[in-house]
């Protein structure tokens, strides 16, 4: 049973391009969660995607967007890369149907982006 | 607003000794609690939660207990081995689909 992955691992960019990451949910999960985790930091909630939505959203900028596609998997977008961007992007899986959420995520080992 | 606190590592023992690592939170309304751990080379994993005011989580040797009263949620083993070498990050929900996580205790656990 394949867990969370996510792709790629390490990714450098210049300011101002932009990233797109990927991420497969662990079988069975139907929701995705991003998060970004600065070194030395815990991870921050970016978003959240549901059914092909964005369900919740944390205080991040616009520059960031994502997509869930049909079959659960997730993409992040950066627009406009900042050096402070660079951190590990998780992605995290779990089941988000209405009192379904037990607060137990389930999480890739991350995309690390570094923004030069 | 919602914020979880915890004591500043890195925190490094000897095999055998005991252990804690202090968590303290900010909430609104009545969040439930966690401890994840991230061993190397590994991704966040669930190690113990508790969902209400006294309620004791445990597993693998650890343990928190939910204290309402001080806010806290400290996370403790008897008996620290090797294996235990990790990065621990204590976190909190309040049933809105995320969790907020504090800044993580990296813990070495020497033989």
């Amino acid at each position: 049973d394949a867990g969370v992955t996510q792709s790629p691992t390490h990714l450098i960019k210049t300011r101002g391009q932009q990233v797109t990451l990927r991420c497969s949910p662990k079988s069975g999960h139907d929701t995705v969660s991003w998060y970004q985790q600065a070194l030395g930091q815990g991870p921050q909630f970016i978003f959240q995607y549901y059914e092909e939505e964005e369900r919740q959203r944390g205080n991040f900028p616009d520059r960031f967007s994502g997509h869930q596609f049909p079959n659960y998997s997730s993409e992040l977008n950066v627009n406009a890369l900042l050096l402070g961007d660079s951190a590990l992007y998780l992605c995290a899986s779990s089941l988000g149907g209405p009192g379904e959420f037990t607060g137990e995520l389930f999480f890739g080992e991350g995309s690390r982006l570094t923004v030069l | 607003g919602n914020s979880v606190t915890q004591m500043e590592g890195p925190v490094t023992l000897s095999e055998e000794a005991f252990l804690t690592i202090n968590c303290t939170y900010t909430a609104t309304g009545y969040p439930s609690l966690f401890w994840y751990v991230q061993y190397p080379g590994e991704g966040l994993q669930l190690l113990l939660k508790a969902t209400k005011a006294d309620d004791k989580g445990s597993n693998k040797g650890f343990e928190a207990t939910y204290r309402k009263e001080t806010t806290s949620f400290h996370l403790e083993k008897g008996s620290v081995q090797v294996s235990d070498s990790a990065v621990y990050f204590c976190a909190l929900t309040t049933g809105a689909n995320n969790l907020f996580f504090g800044t993580g205790t990296r813990l070495t656990v020497i033989p």
